[in-house]
């Protein structure tokens, strides 16, 4: 079965550091992006960036470089999305989705990331 | 504010058809034929129901179209269904490996 299943739910305070994955099972992990959405409370999705498994190659949203990183072991097939400094504005659902230049065909199951003093 | 616009809002009544817009620019909608179409319940991650503006995914039913002309993609949904109330989103390559979410459609069965 073709799946990527993402790590748990995370409860941070502000300023502090957050890496959260995403591990894909059941195809050939280095011939797909893995793009991650964000979906802050009550609002819709924001794609945020991709990175490209083969060769670590990532393209960011405008809106969301800078703020956060891309990165992935395809040694382990996982890719993660990684902040230094959280903000209570970074408390969304996280998604991510293997993508082809066309489309997002399968999803992660969320993490919830919850920034809070 | 989404690059995208699309209706808040859509209803119909079971074994009707629902149209939900989604109007962007020659840079995006117009300029590529990358428009995709994603269903979400509550608490759901998205399912990818059409992809390359018409295209269906092995497993999505045929009462889910897509069409785009000029700026402006669309998704029907023909027959509605109770299961089929849901937020809808479209996504548009957006040029220089930049992608576009719409704002999304809640679409209601009546």
């Amino acid at each position: 079965e073709v799946q990527l299943v993402q790590s748990g739910a995370e409860v941070k305070k502000p300023g502090e550091s957050l890496r959260i994955s995403c591990k894909g099972s059941g195809y050939r992990f280095p011939f797909y992006w893995i793009s991650w959405v964000r979906q802050m409370p009550g609002k819709g999705l924001e794609w945020m960036g991709r990175i490209d498994p083969g060769d670590s190659d990532t393209n960011y949203s405008p809106s969301f470089q800078g703020d956060v990183t891309i990165s992935v072991d395809k040694s382990i097939s996982t890719a993660f999305l990684q902040w230094s400094s959280l903000k209570a504005s970074d408390t969304a659902m996280y998604y991510c989705a293997r993508q082809d230049d066309t489309s997002m065909d399968i999803w992660g199951q969320g993490t919830l990331v919850t920034v809070s003093s | 504010q989404s690059a995208l616009t699309q209706p808040p809002s859509a209803s119909g009544s079971p074994g009707q058809s629902v149209t939900i817009s989604c109007t962007g620019t020659s840079s995006d909608v117009g300029g590529y034929n990358y428009v995709s179409w994603y269903q979400q319940h509550p608490g759901k991650a998205p399912k990818l129901m059409i992809y390359e503006v018409s295209k269906r995914p092995s497993g999505v039913p045929d009462r889910f179209s897509g069409s785009k002309s000029g700026n402006t993609a669309s998704l029907t949904v023909s027959g509605l269904q109770a299961e089929d109330e849901a937020d809808y989103y479209c996504v548009s390559y957006a040029g220089r490996n930049n992608y576009v979410f719409g704002p999304g459609t809640k679409v209601t069965v009546l």
